[in-house]
């Protein structure tokens, strides 16, 4: 069955410094993975996506994230962290065959001015 | 049009009380999802609906049924609910298949439920 890990539940970084949230997944096939975010009470919002092709992947608000199959690893970056960017990052893979999506734990991100 | 809209944003019942959810999407969508979201976790799957067909259960309490009485729309119907029942409800959809996929889930904004 597909599934992703975060492995930190918790990150705090200082403004302008860089970042880089971990996710591993486990996945028979070539797995379709997704960033997304979520700031408190409010829904999630999709940050980037990996389907196939350039492992790099440019997102949104200054993301990025590379897929590394021989780690099973889909990291998300950035290389200089806003204070609005505090909030609860989820890595996700799927659709699988009955079209489920799974969610990692998450990371939740504080911003130190 | 990209958008999910769910009804409504807040929802506060009583444990003897019935109410539904409403989550509607017109992009041709082929699979529908419930997640349930306490404060501070990831997103819970509770049901799938592929092709207005339920096809994954996660072993939800019959409280909460589920339908789809069309391609467009998703229903979450609550019944006799518990306070831990208490959370954010999201609906999500996902394009149909194509050649050059975008398998990606579009979410709508939630129903915040307290149940008291």
């Amino acid at each position: 069955a597909q599934s992703v890990t975060q492995p930190d539940i918790h990150i705090t970084v200082s403004e302008g410094a860089s970042l880089e949230l971990r996710c591993n997944y486990s996945y028979g096939a070539t797995p379709y993975l997704f960033w997304y975010v979520q700031s408190p009470g409010q829904g999630l919002q999709l940050l980037l996506k990996y389907f196939s092709g350039d492992t790099l992947v440019q997102g949104i608000k200054g993301f990025e994230a590379e897929f590394k199959r021989s780690q099973s690893s889909f990291n998300l970056r950035k290389p200089s962290v806003h204070w609005s960017d505090a909030a609860e990052y989820f890595c996700a893979v799927g659709p699988g065959n009955n079209n489920d999506m799974r969610f990692g734990a998450g990371t939740r991100l504080t911003v130190k001015p | 049009d990209t958008e999910v809209t769910q009804t409504p944003k807040h929802l506060v019942m009583g444990m003897t009380n019935k109410k539904s959810l409403k989550c509607e999407q017109h992009m041709g969508h082929r699979a529908m999802y419930w997640y349930k979201q306490k404060a501070k976790k990831p997103p819970e799957l509770m049901f799938v609906y592929s092709y207005e067909k339920l096809s994954i259960n996660e072993s939800v309490p019959s409280r909460f049924s589920p339908e789809c009485p069309n391609s467009s729309l998703l229903n979450l119907h609550l019944h006799a609910l518990q306070p831990e029942d208490s959370a954010l409800y999201l609906c999500a959809s996902l394009p149909p298949l194509r050649i050059t996929s975008t398998d990606t889930q579009y979410f709508g904004p939630g129903t915040r439920l307290t149940v008291l």
